[in-house]
């Protein structure tokens, strides 16, 4: 079982719509949650952090986190086509590692 | 900001040669960097953890005689792919980490990568 596992897409959308990305993990030992976004032929950038359940927003960017659930969210409220990208969520533990899912590839149509 | 800039960004060399990626955190010092790889579509698996002044540490799975990291100063690291093959055509990324930051998570900032065809 992977320890992060994460939907790889394409997921399309039309623009201005609601996006919904989300991740899962194996191990509750993880304490820290992020999100990074990777353009084509790019590195990562990171979006969001995280570190406890519940939401943070910024923007038109909404962090959640459930760790009962082991299930963290990155929602994109009125997507734009400079949103099109994959989104990699990213969980750190406490050996200083970064554990990346596999991304989800996002297309927004305007 | 933090900024890590990593060359060259994209390089085509023959089977059996030596290609040797840098990575530079400009503005910052960097006690760690990490040099990830990444097949299309997939995710960045981990190949190795380099400190400033030490031997690497890598992944399990990770040949070291193959990819050799140098992490000479506290700016720079190199990963130098040796006798390149085919197979080794990937996109890599590094990442360091602030010195100030310690173990703190949000320390990481990654390079725009190199993506490396062996022919």
């Amino acid at each position: 079982q992977k320890e992060v596992e994460q939907d790889p897409g394409p997921l399309s959308v039309p623009e201005g719509a609601i996006v919904s990305l989300n991740c899962t993990y194996s191990n509750s030992a993880f304490q820290y949650f992020m999100w990074y976004r990777q353009y084509s032929r790019k590195g990562p950038e990171l979006l969001m952090y995280t570190y406890s359940s519940g939401n943070k927003e910024d923007g038109r960017f909404t962090a959640q986190v459930d760790k009962s659930s082991k299930y963290i969210s990155l929602f994109i409220r009125d997507s734009q086509p400079s949103d099109s990208a994959t989104y990699l969520c990213a969980l750190y533990n406490q050996g200083g590692k970064l554990i990346f899912g596999q991304g989800t590839e996002l297309s927004v149509k305007p | 900001g933090a900024v890590v800039s990593q060359h060259p960004s994209w390089v085509i060399c023959k089977s059996g040669t030596s290609v040797k990626i840098e990575c530079r955190s400009l503005d910052f010092q960097a006690t760690t960097m990490f040099w990830y790889r990444q097949f299309p579509k997939q995710s960045l698996m981990l190949m190795a953890t380099s400190n400033e002044g030490s031997k690497a540490t890598y992944e399990q799975g990770v040949e070291k005689d193959k990819f050799l990291i140098n992490h000479a100063s506290l700016t720079l690291s190199t990963l130098t792919v040796t006798s390149a093959h085919p197979e080794d055509s990937s996109f890599y990324i590094c990442s360091a980490r602030e010195s100030r930051t310690g173990t703190l998570y949000y320390g990481y900032t990654f390079g725009s990568g190199t993506r490396l065809t062996v022919v």
